[in-house]
């Protein structure tokens, strides 16, 4: 059983501060990797995909991955309240876990004013 | 350009019933796949249809079931419901695979009492 681990939170930053999400995964032959956010009430959201080792950054996100260490994060800069919500980590399976997306049960960020 | 589309939005069923439940990908996506939400087990695969055939298929039972037509639109099936199926049945489409990330739709909130 392919696992993605994610500490459940809930975290609490200030606003204006770096928010640093993270996530481990089992599957070694996994080769995509993404972050979505989840508003209370409300479907996943896409909001990065990364498929090389390294920092890849889109305005205030940047993910970052490590394939040997199995580790993914995201990190938020400049945090807002609107950026309160639940994160999911997903990887794409490989071998017999392919043409599926594993996620984390989530990490919950507050951005308290 | 309209987004994925899954009806209906909320079902209350009794035990014993079984319910249909469908799903409009966005317009040119052939990949079709289904998450079961629950706040104890976070979203979990059930099923990923492309071109009307199963690729990949979660660890549920038989009693869910799925099915992909050739417009791309697909159905999942629940029969015999069990109270323990009440959770947020989210579809979600891809151009291709998962390489490119899922477009979740807002999901059906089914309730078995």
């Amino acid at each position: 059983q392919k696992e993605v681990e994610q500490n459940s939170g809930p975290l609490s930053v200030p606003e204006g501060a770096i928010a640093s999400l993270n996530c481990t995964y089992s599957d070694r032959g996994s080769q995509s990797f993404f972050w979505y956010r989840q508003y209370s009430g409300k479907s996943p959201e896409l909001i990065m995909s990364i498929y090389s080792n390294g920092d890849k950054e889109d305005g205030r996100f940047t993910a970052q991955l490590n394939k040997a260490s199995q580790y993914v994060s995201l990190l938020i800069r400049d945090s807002q309240p609107s950026d309160s919500a639940t994160y999911l980590c997903a990887v794409e399976g490989s071998g017999a876990g392919s043409y599926q997306l594993t996620f984390g049960k989530g990490t919950k960020l507050s951005v308290i004013p | 350009k309209a987004g994925v589309t899954q009806t209906p939005r909320y079902l209350i069923k009794t035990r014993g019933q079984q319910v249909t439940l469908s799903c409009s990908p966005i317009s040119g996506h052939r990949s079709v796949s289904w998450y079961q939400q629950t706040p104890g087990q976070g979203l979990q695969f059930l099923f990923e249809y492309f071109s009307e055939t199963q690729r990949n298929k979660g660890n549920f039972p038989g009693r869910f079931s799925g099915r992909q037509f050739s417009n791309s639109r697909s159905e999942m099936n629940v029969s015999t419901l069990e109270l323990g199926d009440s959770a947020l049945y989210l579809c979600a489409s891809s151009l291709t695979v998962t390489t490119y990330g899922y477009t979740f739709g807002s999901g059906t909130r089914l309730t078995v009492v």
